[in-house]
């Protein structure tokens, strides 16, 4: 049972150089999240779907977007990398955003920005 | 905004001796949660606290939430090197529309030497 898988695990991007982060579920989770976590902050939400078809921004949405492509599927896209997008990004998924059941969270991507 | 506050930011403890992490919220939470994580890997979920004076126990590990909803502590009993790592607790707080969207605290650092 894979859970959640984020793809890739590392990669390292010149500034002004966009990529996609890609997230997949398999528990038939209905809402997911993209969280990233920089030293001494803990994770911030970056974007959310509370379900298939919608998206909604988090605490840190300057600079990304998101896509829901199906219930599975929630990737995060950086237009125009920066600097400041250097980070560990955390995707997760749980039942739905109203149950008493917690996030479960993919290994990471580590993004490294030159 | 919501915060959590964790303390304290880092642990050093010898095997065998117990230890507690607390976590702090500004506002009344609905929901709290404690996870760990360890160095280049996601996060696991550990509990989850919703009653005021609410406690839960897994294995060597208790958690209890107070009575006004706002301050969450972590106790390890007989600490082992297996219990390394970063704890993180995450809340939702209570009323609004804010069901899903996690504020974590910055994390403990929880080194356990043989």
């Amino acid at each position: 049972n894979a859970g959640v898988t984020q793809t890739p695990k590392f990669q390292v991007l010149k500034t002004g150089q966009s990529m996609t982060l890609q997230c997949a579920q398999d528990m038939n989770h209905n809402s997911m999240y993209w969280y990233r976590q920089d030293p001494g902050m803990g994770l911030r939400l970056i974007y959310y779907s509370a379900s298939e078809g919608t998206t909604d921004k988090g605490e840190v949405p300057n600079g990304y977007n998101v896509s829901r492509l199906n219930k599975r599927e929630f990737s995060l896209r950086l237009e125009s990398a920066a600097p400041s997008q250097t980070s560990v990004y955390f995707c997760a998924s749980s039942i739905n955003r109203y149950s008493n059941q917690p996030q479960h969270f993919g290994d990471g991507t580590r993004l490294s920005i030159l | 905004s919501q915060e959590l506050e964790q303390s304290p930011q880092s642990l050093i403890v010898q095997e065998g001796k117990n230890l507690t992490i607390n976590c702090t919220s500004s506002k009344t939470l609905y929901g709290l949660y404690w996870y760990k994580q360890k160095y280049g890997e996601g996060l696991i979920f550990l509990m989850m606290l919703q009653k005021g004076g609410e406690e839960k126990s897994h294995e060597k590990i208790t958690a209890k939430l107070d009575e006004k909803k706002q301050q969450s502590s972590l106790h390890i009993t007989a600490s082992q090197p297996s219990h390394a790592g970063i704890y993180l607790c995450g809340a939702e707080p209570a009323g609004g529309t804010s069901y899903g969207k996690l504020t974590f605290g910055q994390g403990t650092i929880l080194t356990v030497h043989p």
